[in-house]
């Protein structure tokens, strides 16, 4: 069954940039659908931060997305998150899932989610 | 303050049924798919229903979901207490452009 894994370090300094990566198996990402990643901050609710497609085609939260970045490598299987300049109101857990694309917005299979805290 | 609004709190007695709204506009609800999800406690999130009222393979037909106008609702029969978790509803807003969660239902099942 297709599975996501996300992985990066758990500690960011305030100012540097937060880069994670999501590992895709038994599913190749060539094969279509869109790839996301979404955020909860601790105590609150989940906030989308981004989606890519195979081609590299990308979009992301309006809020965010001037320090965001989603890259995929078809190669590896996986898609990453970079966002720069990360502050405090950035320490959140980070999940990446797959997402049905093409204005739907739905995620049927999340990774198990990395906490990430911004902290000198 | 979340684009979709959810009540932050529902209960009910176990078998009972139970309905989760998410309030929204024409940017979003009124002409966007809404999609369901249960988190349960230090978990990720659960697809529960997408495409307004479709449920993915494997999930109980005691969830439903419906919309109408800029509103959609998640509704649960034959409550268990292993559905006690949080409930969020998104949906992509057009006004935005960007997709949207609502701000959570904690379900206690009492």
């Amino acid at each position: 069954q297709v599975q996501l894994q996300e992985s990066g370090p758990g500690l960011v300094k305030p100012s540097e940039t937060l880069s994670l990566t999501c590992a895709v198996s038994d599913y190749s990402i060539s094969s279509g659908y869109y790839w996301g990643w979404i955020r909860q901050p601790p105590g609150k609710g989940l906030e989308w931060v981004g989606s890519i497609y195979r081609s590299g085609s990308t979009y992301y939260n309006p809020s965010l997305k001037t320090r965001v970045t989603v890259s995929v490598d078809t190669s590896k299987n996986q898609f990453s998150l970079r966002l720069s300049s990360v502050t405090a109101a950035d320490t959140a857990v980070y999940y990446c899932a797959r997402d049905y694309g093409d204005y739907v917005f739905a995620f049927d299979i999340w990774g198990q989610g990395t906490m990430v805290t911004v902290s000198s | 303050q979340s684009v979709l609004t959810q009540p932050p709190s529902v209960s009910a007695a176990p078998g009972q049924k139970v309905t989760i709204s998410c309030s929204g506009s024409s940017s979003n609800i009124g002409n966007k798919y809404v999609s369901w999800y249960q988190q349960l406690p230090g978990t990720a999130p659960k697809l529960l229903i997408y495409e307004n009222n479709k449920r993915p393979s494997g999930i109980p037909d005691r969830f439903s979901g419906s919309k109408s106008g800029t509103s959609a609702t998640l509704g649960i029969t034959g409550l268990q207490t292993g559905d006690e978790a949080d409930y969020y509803c998104g949906t992509w807003d057009t006004s935005l452009y960007s997709g949207v969660f609502g701000g959570g239902t904690k379900l206690t099942v009492l």
